[in-house]
């Protein structure tokens, strides 16, 4: 089983749809837990981070669930911007060793 | 302020043949990691340094790969020799110290280099 777990995609979407991705991770010890975003050939970066209470930024939320140990970004009001690949980000131990899931895309279309 | 610097962006070479990748992190920034990271997937991290000492390389293939970081700045990463399953982006990213600062847990990535074994 991978340590962190997404389903790929695509996610084909209309602009202004609200769409949701889940993450699973298997290492219940995992501490901090982050959206990154990769464009197309591009570098991945930090989208947010996750908090146990839910965070929103914007149009974006991203909400942790220990007990089931998966973690959830949601995204309202879609834009054609917001096409990309989100991947799923979890920290565990002390050092700062990043796990990455495989990434789900997201198409927004006209 | 600069971000991660990567060269070359892309390398094609045939298989057996050796590689190098060059990184130079955000100024300030202790912790240096190289990943990689293949066609629909997610980073994977090949070796981490704390300043010049590698803290993590338990994902580093050695018989192929190797790794360096001289003075704690900039660091490279060798293939020799090269095989067709080493195509992929090769990413390098730096994260500042964790006792100070802002984004402790955010790690700022390079544009990756692409290499392609023929």
């Amino acid at each position: 089983r991978k340590e962190v777990e997404q389903d790929p995609g695509p996610f084909n979407v209309p602009e202004g749809a609200t769409v949701a991705f889940n993450c699973t991770y298997s290492n219940s010890a995992s501490q901090s837990f982050f959206w990154y975003r990769q464009d197309c050939r591009k570098e991945p970066k930090l989208l947010m981070s996750v908090y146990s209470s839910g965070n929103e930024d914007g149009r974006f939320t991203a909400q942790l669930n220990r007990a089931s140990q998966y973690i959830s970004l949601l995204i309202r009001d879609s834009k054609l911007s917001d096409s990309a690949t989100y991947l799923c980000v979890v920290k565990t131990g002390t050092a700062s060793k990043l796990t990455f899931g495989t990434g789900t895309r997201l198409q927004v279309t006209l | 302020e600069a971000g991660v610097v990567q060269s070359p962006r892309y390398k094609i070479i045939e298989k057996k043949q050796p590689v190098a990748f060059w990184c130079n992190p955000i100024s300030g920034h202790n912790t240096l990691y190289w990943y990689r990271q293949n066609l629909g997937q997610g980073p994977e991290l090949l070796i981490r340094y704390e300043n010049e000492e590698a803290v993590d390389d338990s994902q580093l293939p050695k018989d192929r790969f190797s790794a360096e970081r001289l003075k704690g700045v900039d660091s490279t990463l060798k293939i020799q020799p090269a095989e067709l399953g080493d195509s992929a982006v090769y990413l390098c990213a730096s994260s500042p110290n964790r006792f100070g600062g802002r984004g402790y847990n955010e790690q700022f990535f390079g544009p990756g280099t692409r290499l392609t074994v023929l």
